[in-house]
């Protein structure tokens, strides 16, 4: 099974603040790397398809990039409506695997 | 309105059965490959299967390999999961999701992710 190793697994930050989320294959998966958001309490949200496809109806705040094996999610300008745990997720193979995620709390 | 509603869950011993349901409206749900995630409590989400748009292909995570069952009937606009022979670390929310194809433009590869995800329902397996 391929593993998906995020970092870090968890952060503060400020209003305002940028945020890099970083997402690491253990072996080459191209650019089948989702991420998605999750609040608590509430089904995932996808932001991000294909490394760096910006899904619609999410900010453009909201950038991914990589491909091969390392991968990051990137938040411009912090929102408050952006604390949250984000995942990143593999669709290059089954079974499809996820990150154990990442919780962006508030500094 | 575009939605996954999930249905089914509840409080089994182990070694018990459970039949998760997920009722699809406001898209043609037989146009798409669905899928079940699950999310133990405190935990991260977790693959558990796939289910082509006409039933005839199907994966599964290895942890569930015989004991989960995925259907559909896409008359009824419904995603199923039979879990059989269920233990402690099946305890979780467990999401209906659709899944999404799209080609890159440059490169032709064809991407599959989850768009469209349902609220849960909650399994909980414990004596």
């Amino acid at each position: 099974d391929i593993q998906m190793t995020q970092s870090p697994s968890s952060l503060s930050a400020s209003v305002g603040g940028r945020v890099t989320i970083t997402c690491r294959a253990s072996q080459s998966i191209s650019s089948y790397l989702n991420w998605y958001q999750q609040k608590p309490g509430k089904a995932p949200r996808l932001l991000i398809y294909a490394a760096s496809s910006l899904q619609s109806g999410v900010p453009s705040r909201f950038s991914g990039s990589g491909s091969g094996t390392d991968f990051t999610l990137t938040i411009s300008s912090l929102q408050p409506e952006d604390f949250a745990t984000y995942y990143c997720q593999q669709s290059y193979k089954i079974p499809w695997t996820f990150g154990h995620g990442t919780k962006v709390e508030i500094k | 309105e575009v939605q996954l509603v999930e249905s089914g869950g509840g409080l089994v011993q182990p070694g018990g059965s459970l039949r998760l349901s997920c009722a699809a409206s406001g898209f043609t749900f037989s146009n798409y490959w669905m899928s079940w995630v699950h999310q133990a409590p405190g935990k991260g989400l977790e693959w558990v299967a796939n289910i082509k748009q006409d039933g005839s292909e199907k994966n599964f995570v290895d942890s569930v390999k015989g004991r989960f069952t995925i259907s559909r009937d896409n008359a009824e606009n419904s995603l199923y999961l039979q879990m059989n022979s269920l233990r402690a670390e099946d305890t979780a929310v467990y999401y209906c999701g659709r899944i999404f194809q799209t080609t890159g433009f440059w490169s032709g590869y064809v991407y599959w992710y989850f768009d469209l995800w349902g609220r849960g329902t909650l399994v909980t397996v414990s004596s």
